[in-house]
């Protein structure tokens, strides 16, 4: 059974840091793209990141490039999020997901993140 | 990157049938079949319903179904059961490496 669970999301100021983690089973890890999405309270969902198997290429949405960093370890069958420089509008709950190379087929339960003074 | 447009709301009678439409552009819904839906309930992760354009993937119910047009994809419910009141995503790959998600459309059962 796929397994994927999100840690490390709180609150956090503005301006300030937090690395998500998702700790994956039940499947290849390091032959499977792997994605972040979050979901901002009572919004849509939004594409953050992505990363190729061997960690070799890395995309992100515009509104992070620059400010977050995805990452993984396949002999930990990890991936993590490090996100810099939040903003109120980066509050949102983050699902990491596996990417099957047409569709997200397996998402985990999400963490939340909340940016607040 | 701009979100792809579906309708804020959809409904249908148990079983009727009910069609959600997901519009974007041809750099991406018109341009590549790496379409999806997914089907989310409150406080819930979204589930995966459909793959490249027009797959079911294993559990999901046949009465569910895609397609695509042009810019246009559209995830039609067929035999609507109270189950599957939900919110509904469609999803596209958008190129270099970059994916876009639909506004979302809440389809409630009457």
């Amino acid at each position: 059974e796929v397994q994927l669970v999100e840690s490390g999301g709180g609150l956090v100021q503005p301006g300030g840091s937090l690395r998500l983690s998702c700790a994956a089973s039940g499947f290849t890890f390091s032959s499977s793209w792997m994605s972040w999405v979050r979901q901002a309270p009572g919004k849509g969902l939004e594409w953050v990141a992505s990363i190729k198997p061997d960690g070799s290429a890395k995309y992100y949405v515009d509104s992070v490039k620059g400010r977050f960093t995805v990452s993984r370890d396949n002999p930990k069958d990890s991936l993590y999020l490090q996100m810099n420089s939040l903003r109120a509008e980066d509050t949102a709950v983050f699902y990491c997901a596996v990417y099957n190379g047409w569709a997200f087929d397996y998402w985990g339960q999400g963490t939340l993140v909340a940016v607040s003074s | 990157q701009s979100a792809l447009t579906q309708p804020p709301s959809a409904s249908g009678s148990p079983g009727q049938s009910v069609t959600i439409s997901c519009t974007g552009t041809s750099s991406d819904v018109g341009g590549y079949n790496h379409v999806s839906w997914y089907q989310q309930s409150p406080g819930k992760a979204p589930k995966l319903m459909i793959s490249e354009v027009s797959k079911r993937p294993s559990g999901v119910p046949a009465r569910f179904s895609g397609s695509k047009s042009g810019n246009t994809a559209s995830l039609t419910v067929s035999g609507l059961q109270a189950e599957d009141e939900a919110e509904y995503y469609c999803s596209s790959y958008a190129g270099s490496g970059n994916y876009v998600f639909g506004t979302g459309t809440k389809l409630s059962v009457l």
